[in-house]
């Protein structure tokens, strides 16, 4: 079967880094993808990752390791807007265009 | 630029009712999806199209039904509402090319009672 999972809550301080992390199972990979949605509203894009190895964007780092089936966020000098959750997303074989999506992880910044 | 548009963005409906979920997207895109998401769970796909005349079943689709007659609009119905069906509803679009996100609308949150 296919499955994607993450931590279901993870508590940070401001200004500290947090890792969440995301392990899949899939019928082949195409890619994986990192999403954040703040409670009521819709997912926005963060990061993608099909190569093994690590893509930094600003305070916002994403890692890939396909031979494992994991990856993971790291999210550095945390601010209290990053409370949300993170949705990991994988693509499947080439030739399709369904994603699979975990079910994500809460993040809370405290003061 | 509007992006992804859904209406509307809030609807009550009693058990047996029909509705149409709106969907367009002024991006272009070719590939466009409809999800759902349960409360403190992640996205569920229901139907997905790769173009225009073109659908295909996700995960969940049982009890909804699609269409895709231009490149713009994707509209998701409900023929007989079950309270199973209450939860929001994600429509979602994206270009050609393996390493594109998906562009999502805002939501419909829809419950059935």
């Amino acid at each position: 079967g296919q499955n994607i999972d993450q931590p279901t809550e993870m508590t940070a301080t401001e200004g500290a880094i947090v890792q969440i992390n995301c392990t899949y199972q899939t019928s082949g990979f195409n890619g994986l993808f990192w999403y954040q949605q703040h409670a009521g509203e819709a997912p926005t894009f963060l990061s993608y990752n099909v190569l093994d190895g690590l893509e930094e964007k600003g305070r916002f780092s994403s890692f890939l390791s396909r031979s494992k089936g994991y990856s993971y966020l790291l999210l550095k000098e945390l601010q209290m807007k990053d409370s949300a959750s993170y949705l990991c997303a994988v693509r499947g074989s080439s030739g399709t265009y369904k994603y699979i999506f975990g079910t994500g992880t809460r993040l809370k910044v405290l003061a | 630029n509007a992006g992804v548009t859904q209406t509307p963005k809030f609807r009550i409906l009693k058990i047996g009712q029909s509705m149409t979920l709106q969907c367009t997207q002024d991006m272009n895109h070719n590939y466009m999806y409809w999800y759902r998401q349960d409360p403190g769970m992640g996205l569920k796909l229901i139907y997905y199209s790769v173009g225009a005349g073109i659908t295909d079943k996700g995960e969940v689709p049982n009890g909804y039904n699609v269409s895709r007659s231009t490149t713009e609009d994707f509209p998701l119905r409900l023929e007989l509402a079950a309270p199973s069906q209450t939860s929001v509803y994600f429509c979602a679009s994206s270009p050609l090319g393996v390493n594109q996100p998906q562009h999502f609308g805002d939501g419909t949150r829809l419950s059935i009672l």
